[in-house]
């Protein structure tokens, strides 16, 4: 199974409500990132945490991260129509070949009006 | 603007022909990426280089080619040996590992490639 693997594969709420979407990782990592993805275009960066860090804030969006439980989390507050979107967890490692970026299958998130 | 463009953005391609899809940066990024996304997946990584005249296979290459002649510039040519390559591709970039391994990657709009 791949390294990042996020939960759940798709999620529908209410605008205002609030978002969770969790990552799961395997193995040794230097640091997570999530993206998101709108229908059929490229991925946006939207934070980076790295290992030693253990919380990040970035506008309405919440990252933590788990080293001891390898998992990560995306919080979403507020949700908006606009976050409507593919949320993808990233996680890279070093090893004797140098770096390795591993991306999750994504969350679909909807959010209704 | 600095940017990472990918061309063309939709291509149809006839069994048996090699197409080449285009990646061009203007970003000083040392390193690219090529990945490939079926529906309702993630990415998979077919190639990547950290410097110009060198790239590695990723998770996925076979049936794939690239080079990298130029630091702007990384194009991947999907050859006939790819037996199912009608996907979407991305492409990436990202400032060298090694000096700063802590940032994040651009991605190009992508290339949805159809096989007719």
């Amino acid at each position: 199974s791949q390294q990042g693997e996020e939960d759940p594969q798709a999620l529908s709420i209410q605008e205002g409500e609030n978002a969770t979407m969790n990552c799961s990782y395997k193995t040794s990592i230097n640091n997570l990132q999530w993206y998101r993805q709108n229908s059929g275009r490229g991925l946006v960066h939207l934070i980076l945490i790295r290992s030693n860090e253990r919380e990040k804030h970035s506008g309405r969006l919440r990252v933590t991260l788990d080293t001891s439980k390898k998992s990560s989390s995306l919080l979403i507050t507020a949700s908006r129509a606009a976050d409507t979107a593919s949320y993808f967890c990233a996680t890279v490692s070093i090893n004797t070949g140098g770096f390795k970026t591993i991306f999750g299958a994504g969350t679909r998130l909807f959010v209704k009006a | 603007d600095g940017g990472i463009t990918q061309s063309p953005k939709y291509l149809f391609r006839k069994e048996g022909q090699n197409v080449t899809l285009s990646c061009e940066q203007n970003l000083n990024h040392d390193a690219m990426y090529w990945y490939r996304q079926d529906p309702g997946q993630g990415l998979r990584l077919i190639y990547y280089s950290q410097i110009v005249n060198d790239f590695q296979k990723g998770d996925i290459a076979e049936g794939y080619s690239v080079s990298r002649e130029k630091k702007e510039s990384f194009p991947l040519t999907v050859t006939s040996a790819q037996k199912n390559p009608t996907a979407f591709y991305l492409c990436a970039s990202s400032p060298a590992p090694g000096q700063r391994l802590n940032t994040e990657a651009f991605f190009g709009q992508g290339t949805r490639l159809t096989v007719v």
